[in-house]
Order: C-alpha cells, then structure tokens, then sequence
C-alpha cells in the first residue's frame, strides 16, 4: 500500500519558471518529510525537509510547503535551471526511525 | 557527509543464482539500511542492518531471500538470493547522515540487477 504519492510522474518547466513538485500522504504519523534528488546512475541526494511542527522551509532556490490537514506537500523550485532536471522523490518517516518511505519520483524537465 | 561504495554497480543474473552486493561506507555508522527501487517504483525499505545483531527485515522481504552480513561499523553485505526476473531492481545502500539532520539518509550510487 503506497502511503506516499507523487501523482505526476513527470513535469516539464522552462528555464527560470516556477517548478511546483506535489507529493500526498496517508499516513497521518507521519511528522518529517523529506525531499531527495536523483540524477541517472547515482544515488538520491538529500534537498529539503520539514518537520510537521512547521507549514515551511526555504533553502535558497528550493522552498517546501506542507499542508498538514491535506496530508500534501509541495517542494518550489524557483527560479528553475537546466541542472535542476533529475527525478525528485518526496519521502516521509515517524519520528521514531530512519526508515522512508518513498513515492514513486517526478522527473523533472528543465529546458532551456 | 559519508561516502558509500557499492559493487557492483551493476549486473546481468541468471535465474537462479544468488548474487551479493557490497556496500563500504568511509566512516562508522551504527545503522546501515537496504532499499530496493523495482522499475516505476518506489525506493522500499528491504532490512535495517545493525553490527553484531540480525537484520531487521521490512514486511515482505525474509531472511532467506536476502541474508544481510554486518560484519563491522563500515561494511555490509546484502545477497539476493534464488534470482527471478521480478528481482530485476537497483539495490540500494544507504546510512544515517548525522550532518543532514533528523531522519536524513545517504544513499550509494546502487546496484543496478537484470535477472534473466
């Protein structure tokens, strides 16, 4: 049973827009959530989190917005780059372990 | 954050056989944790694997299918055992990152499998 969601499993922006990355959750303890990124052939890298006690985050381009009584969250990536295109997993986790679970990933398009 | 190192990076099976993946982190971490990323899927939590105790294995995925070794704080092995092309998946290694912050994993570059 998929407990994190990402419906849009691509999404195409050109350079310098917005890219606006939703992820949902069903799982209700869940408290920290996490945004990773992957370029082909290597591993996901850690981008953002948020902790339930916040509805944000910002880390210079890269902003996460969490909607706790919608289980949805977004990760805002402005303005958009070339470089920035690589699939983006949403995950989330109880605060009690390490252990995320993952959507299944947008791939994001930049172009120039 | 750490370094991790995965071999192989990838590898073409047989049905049947067994194959083993190595992870080497350059540091010592007390947790290790095995994801699987099947095709179109998700990133699934396989085992936690912690030095000098059993592996903590996720529902669905057994000890006989995928025996986990955790033989010191920097090295884990994770085997995938009677292969079938549903094994077909990257197999990923992953440790705590205490500079990331809370709940915040680094992940190796994975195992890519094709089982024929």
């Amino acid at each position: 049973d998929q407990q994190v969601k990402q419906n849009s499993p691509s999404l195409s922006v050109q350079e310098g827009r917005i890219s606006i990355l939703n992820c949902d959750y069903t799982n209700s303890m869940f408290d920290y959530f996490l945004w990773y990124k992957k370029y082909p052939a290597e591993g996901p890298t850690f981008l953002i989190s948020i902790s339930s006690i916040k509805d944000k985050n910002e880390d210079g381009r890269f902003t996460v917005f969490l909607n706790k009584s919608a289980k949805h969250l977004s990760l805002h990536i402005v303005p958009s780059q070339p470089g920035d295109s690589a699939v983006y997993f949403c995950a989330a986790s109880a605060s009690t372990g390490y252990a995320l679970n993952f959507g299944k990933g947008t791939s994001l398009l930049v172009t120039p | 954050s750490a370094v991790i190192s995965q071999k192989p990076s990838r590898d073409i099976c047989q049905r049947g056989t067994s194959l083993t993946i190595q992870c080497q982190v350059d540091s010592q971490v007390t947790m290790m944790f095995w994801y699987r990323q099947q095709p179109g899927q998700s990133l699934t939590l396989i085992a936690t694997a912690n030095q000098g105790s059993e592996a903590t294995y996720e529902s669905g995925f057994v000890i006989d299918k995928f025996p986990i070794s955790r033989p010191n704080l920097t090295f884990s092995t994770l085997t995938v055992s009677n292969m079938s092309p549903e094994d077909s998946s990257i197999y990923l290694c992953s440790v705590e990152d205490p500079d990331g912050g809370a709940n915040v994993l680094t992940f190796g570059a994975g195992s890519r499998l094709t089982v024929l």
